[in-house]
């Protein structure tokens, strides 16, 4: 299959810093990107969907300007919580959907992030 | 709209026994159905997806889901557990287009193999 490589797998930053997620389709072009958020024990919470190109559209509850997304090309998506707190302490899953491919979604490893 | 429900957040086999991890879903048009596994801290790895065509769907590691329509159900099935097996299962639900379509996923279930 497809492979998504997600950058970094952890980090641990202080409360107030921004941190910047890298999300990459290696091998393939992914039109659309979206980005997960999972708590523990729970399922995950689609937090937006990223268009290469275009703005995010962002789910319900999920504020813009705290979880910047960009998708600036065929390939890469980012993410940025900006002025983290520990309530955003979580961990944050991206997946790209390969334009050739029906329905199918390939994620990447995930990133634990810890704000202290 | 498009919602899954899994029932058993934790479903517990003996090694060698059946595994069936129940999903029922619900969809106002025909589905797009998936499983997926993940393992701690990890991301998601698809299992089996249903799309169209045969109801029965193979999947990796052993792992088949029968797409039952008039039960709106696609449950999950292995005949003999592994140890490896241990993991976290999500089944998921789309709409069957093209583009920014966005999976739904269960609440997911904890397949726990017991030695």
């Amino acid at each position: 299959g497809a492979v998504v490589s997600q950058h970094p797998s952890r980090v641990i930053c202080k409360s107030g810093t921004s941190v910047k997620i890298e999300c990459r389709s290696l091998d393939f072009q992914a039109t659309t990107m979206f980005w997960y958020r999972q708590f523990p024990k729970k399922s995950l919470m689609l937090m937006a969907t990223s268009n290469e190109g275009s703005k995010a559209t962002y789910e319900q509850g999920v504020e813009k300007d705290k979880f910047l997304i960009n998708h600036a090309s065929l390939t890469l998506s980012t993410l940025t919580v900006t002025s983290a707190h520990p309530e955003d302490s979580s961990f944050y899953i991206c997946s790209a959907r390969d334009r050739g491919q029906i329905g199918e979604a390939f994620f990447g490893q995930g990133t634990r992030l810890t704000v202290v | 709209a498009q919602s899954v429900t899994q029932l058993g957040s934790h479903v517990s086999v003996s090694e060698g026994a059946l595994v069936l991890l129940r999903c029922n879903y619900s969809s106002s048009v025909p589905p797009y159905l998936f499983w997926y596994v993940q393992y701690p801290n990890q991301g998601l790895q698809l299992l089996l997806k249903y799309t169209t065509g045969a109801t029965l769907v193979k999947g990796i590691n052993g792992f088949e889901a029968e797409f039952k329509k008039s039960e709106t159900s696609f449950h999950l099935t292995k005949p003999s557990a592994h140890m490896s097996d241990a993991a976290e299962y999500f089944c998921a639900v789309r709409a069957p287009n093209f583009g920014n379509e966005k999976l739904t996923f269960g609440t997911g279930t904890r397949l726990t193999i017991i030695p």
